[in-house]
């Protein structure tokens, strides 16, 4: 079992550019979670996904961030029109069913995005 | 929604000696916590994790206590190794439906001493 994939593993924008960020769960997981973490802090939830659906994004900034994790690939995390204060590591996770009383979740190694 | 305090954010200890991590959670109706262990630029990796049906467990050098009516839950590291330096995380999920969300604490910054 591969785990959970992430790439780019380092990604660097200029201010305004777009990120695309991409995350191939571990087989047989069908849920996928994105966490941000910012330096010497611990991770933030952002959004939770499963196939072709957003179940939560109530941690993910309005504007700008999109998530997705169509039927066919991986889940991919968008930021348009990238600022500095988004520079940080962006971590997937995923877990084979939700976490009441069963599914643990695995992360990835994380995309380290630096915004210039 | 659920609030974790870890302390201390930085813990430096003797090759061999104890160390001790502390978390207190805020929703009473958390049910499961996890520890993650992250080395320097790497994944976070769950090194033990508990379920609020049990109050403690173990896992060779590593244990776990949970006191919920204290809302607190700790990570204890016994005859610890120089491969043990790490950031440790606690973490604790928020309560039912929305108990798939993980929220984390600050982290602590594990050092051991040869």
């Amino acid at each position: 079992n591969a785990g959970v994939m992430q790439n780019p593993r380092h990604l660097v924008r200029r201010r305004g550019q777009e990120a695309r960020l991409r995350c191939s769960p571990m087989k047989g997981h069908s849920h996928v979670y994105w966490y941000r973490q910012l330096p010497e802090e611990g991770l933030k939830f952002m959004v939770y996904l499963q196939k072709e659906n957003i179940i939560d994004e109530s941690g993910m900034p309005k504007e700008r961030f999109s998530a997705e994790f169509p039927k066919e690939g991986p889940s991919i995390l968008r930021i348009q029109q990238v600022v500095r204060g988004d520079s940080a590591a962006y971590f997937c996770a995923s877990s084979p069913e939700e976490l009441s009383g069963k599914g643990t979740q695995y992360f990835g190694p994380g995309t380290r995005l630096l915004v210039l | 929604g659920e609030n974790v305090e870890q302390h201390p954010s930085t813990l430096s200890v003797q090759e061999g000696d104890s160390a001790v991590i502390k978390c207190t959670y805020s929703d009473s109706a958390s049910n499961y916590f996890p520890w993650y262990k992250q080395e320097l630029g790497k994944r976070p990796q769950l090194i033990i994790d508990i379920r609020s049906n049990v109050g403690e467990k173990k896992d060779q050098r590593i244990a776990v206590t949970l006191n919920k009516t204290a809302k607190h839950f700790s990570l204890h590291i016994t005859e610890t190794q120089p491969e043990d330096s790490a950031v440790y995380f606690c973490a604790a999920t928020h309560r039912w439906p929305n108990d798939y969300k993980l929220s984390f604490g600050a982290g602590t910054t594990v050092t051991v001493r040869a």
